[in-house]
């Protein structure tokens, strides 16, 4: 099992670009999440989806777009990248309301000029 | 005020020291995570808890759910237990119980 898995690792836009942060997950999880990591800030939630078909809006969405393709893959959309945008951008799968663990990515590290 | 506190924010340790970090919590909740993320980035988790104490190798976590507090124990600490150590909540009604909130982490080292 890969677990879950994020692409790309690395990426720099300019301000107004866009850009889609793919997730998918092998482990026939209902729960998806993704969360923005700024220092000193602790992990902050974007958005999430509790099933196929379903989003919501977490802690802080603005800018932000996300689609639930199918049970496997969530993705994350920049519509018009900011400077405030610039994080290190998890995504996480778990099976809550099953045992609650949660599996994390790798890890996007976005840097907007 | 966070609903998640964390301390110490920072902590030296030299190897073999006893470690302990502590986790407050201001909700009521159904489950407590503990989470590890190391200098390159990745995060793994480490416990979760909703009563008593886990032990996994050097690694245990209690957790007081009258008082609201957590901790987690490292013995016989070595320096490659040097990471950020995350404390996270899910919360019980009438909080949003889809999502969990995290503490800012704990940064570790432990030197040689």
């Amino acid at each position: 099992n890969a677990g879950v898995t994020q692409t790309p690792k690395f990426q720099v836009l300019k301000t107004g670009q866009s850009m889609t942060l793919q997730c998918a997950q092998d482990m026939n999880h209902n729960s998806m999440y993704w969360y923005r990591q700024d220092p000193g800030m602790g992990l902050r939630l974007i958005y999430y989806s509790a099933s196929e078909g379903t989003t919501d809006k977490g802690e802080v969405p603005n800018g932000y777009n996300v689609s639930r393709l199918n049970k496997r893959e969530f993705s994350l959309r920049l519509e018009s990248a900011a400077p405030s945008q610039t994080s290190v951008y998890f995504c996480a799968s778990s099976t809550y309301p099953g045992t609650d663990t949660q599996y994390f990515g790798p890890g996007t590290r976005l840097t907007v000029l | 005020k966070n609903e998640v506190e964390q301390s110490p924010q920072n902590l030296t340790a030299q190897e073999g020291e006893f470690i302990t970090i502590n986790c407050s919590y201001s909700v009521g909740i159904s489950a407590l995570h503990w989470l590890q993320q190391h200098p390159g980035g990745g995060i793994v988790s480490l416990f979760m808890l909703s009563s008593g104490k886990k032990k996994h190798g050097r690694l245990i976590a209690t957790i007081n759910i009258q008082e609201k507090h957590s901790s987690l124990h490292i013995t016989a600490s070595h320096p490659r237990d040097s990471a950020v150590y995350i404390c996270a909540v899910r919360p019980k009604p009438p909080f949003n119980t889809d999502k969990l909130i995290f503490g800012t982490g704990t940064r570790l080292q432990v030197f040689p």
